[in-house]
């Protein structure tokens, strides 16, 4: 299976929550990423987490780690229609030691928010 | 500005056709990366480039090739053994730490076969 697995799509009205959900595999990761695509566009990074931490919370973001179950959220409060976008998680893999850390990706999670 | 520049935005390739995709930043960075994207699959790892004059295969190597002369610059070939390059193509660079690998992407190029 994959690394990083994501939803692929998730629909909601303006001014709710959003809620997007990846879990991953290596355990040694040591940070997880948070990425926004618009169309057309290269990735945006949105926030990020340290394994070490449980939840951060950056304006209308907050990110949920569960590292005992590899499962990381992303929740957007109060949606609105300019947060429509593709949502890519990442870990970064074969960190630590003398080797580099690079990104793998989930498939990414295609938010449409209704007005 | 700093930042990471791909060109074209938009490419035309020919069956048989080497084609190379031109990634440049001015952010100072070490490492750099090239990914594949397409619809469905997310980003997967080309090639990447932790310091001038050395690359390391990423997960779908084949039929691409790279080179690492300078810096600032990370250009992608796009083989005429790439069986199925029809993608969009995104660079990205970051600082050399292999605890935080936060990465900046340029805009992309999107490759069509024709």
């Amino acid at each position: 299976g994959e690394d990083v697995e994501q939803s692929l799509f998730l629909s909601v009205r303006e001014g709710d929550s959003s809620v997007i959900n990846c879990t991953y595999t290596d355990s040694s990761s040591t940070y997880l990423y948070w990425y926004k695509q618009e169309p057309g566009a290269g990735l945006q990074l949105l926030t990020y987490i340290f394994s070490n931490m449980d939840m951060k919370q950056d304006q209308r973001l907050t990110v949920l780690l569960n590292k005992k179950d590899k499962h990381l959220s992303l929740r957007i409060a109060d949606t609105q229609t300019g947060d429509s976008a593709i949502y890519f998680c990442a870990e970064n893999k074969n960190a630590g030691g003398t080797s580099y850390g690079k990104l793998t990706f989930g498939q990414g999670t295609i938010l449409t928010v209704h007005p | 500005d700093g930042g990471i520049t791909q060109s074209p935005k938009y490419l035309f390739r020919k069956e048989g056709q080497n084609v190379t995709l031109s990634c440049e930043q001015n952010l100072n960075h070490d490492a750099m990366y090239w990914y594949r994207q397409d619809p469905g699959q997310g980003l997967r790892l080309i090639y990447y480039s932790q310091i001038v004059n050395d690359f390391q295969k990423g997960d779908i190597a084949e039929g691409y090739s790279v080179s690492r002369e300078k810096k600032e610059s990370f250009p992608l070939t796009v083989t005429s053994a790439q069986k199925n390059p029809t993608a969009f193509y995104l660079c990205a660079s970051s600082i050399r730490n292999p605890m935080n690998t936060e990465a900046f992407f340029g805009q992309g190029t999107r490759l069509t076969v024709v």
